[in-house]
């Protein structure tokens, strides 16, 4: 079965500390892996995908088939990081995404 | 460019009530989801569509029915409210483009069961 684990509820830090917010998977195909975000009265949107190998917002996450772990990376974080974080699976076929617990980011001043 | 849309923003029911969910996208995508978001558990798909006429169980299908019958819409029905079903609903769709697959939310339900 596939699942998502996002094993913090809430991670707290200090503006410009690095932050890494931690995902595990478990999943018998090859996976494709999300990270969305959902900031404060804002729409759940896609912040980044594994297969773009992309950077935004400064975040980067890499798939490590190895630990089936995607976890999220900044090396400063802002005040304006602070949302709500969900890893996300996608399923072979393409049309499920399942979503982990999710991961609350607060970044102090 | 509206994307989704969802109505109502807000419902309070009683136990026992029946209510209807709608979810517009007008991006002419082919596949839509209902998913509901609770503290701690994150986001669960309830039902999902990969296309007009047709529709699946997802994670947390018991007390949910939802209808497909134009390709914008999807409808998420609840025939006999409990309070286990107060939650936030996010409806999403998707293209279905394998090569650039990225969901878009609305803006969310927020129903209260009494």
């Amino acid at each position: 079965a596939q699942r998502v684990t996002q094993p913090e509820k809430l991670l707290s830090v200090f503006k410009g500390a690095p932050v890494e917010l931690k995902c595990n998977y478990s999943y018998s195909g090859s996976p494709e892996l999300f990270w969305y975000v959902q900031y404060s009265r804002q729409r759940l949107q896609l912040l980044l995908r594994h297969i773009s190998r992309e950077s935004i917002k400064g975040f980067t996450a890499d798939l490590n088939k190895g630990e089936t772990s995607f976890h999220l990376k900044k090396p400063f974080a802002q005040e304006e990081d602070s949302a709500m974080y969900y890893c996300a699976l996608l399923n072979t076929g393409g049309f499920k995404t399942i979503f982990g617990a999710g991961t609350r980011l607060f970044v102090k001043a | 460019n509206a994307g989704v849309t969802q109505t109502p923003k807000f419902r309070v029911l009683k136990t026992g009530q029946s209510m209807t969910l709608l979810c517009a996208q007008d991006m002419n995508h082919e596949y839509m989801y209902w998913y509901r978001q609770d503290p701690g558990m994150g986001l669960r798909l309830i039902h999902y569509s990969v296309g007009e006429g047709t529709t699946a169980k997802g994670e947390v299908p018991d007390g949910y029915n939802v209808s497909r019958l134009k390709k914008q819409n999807f409808l998420l029905g609840l025939e006999s409210a409990a309070p286990s079903q107060t939650s936030v609903y996010f409806c999403a769709s998707s293209s279905g483009d394998a090569t650039n697959e990225k969901l878009f939310f609305g803006s969310g339900t927020q129903l209260s069961v009494l």
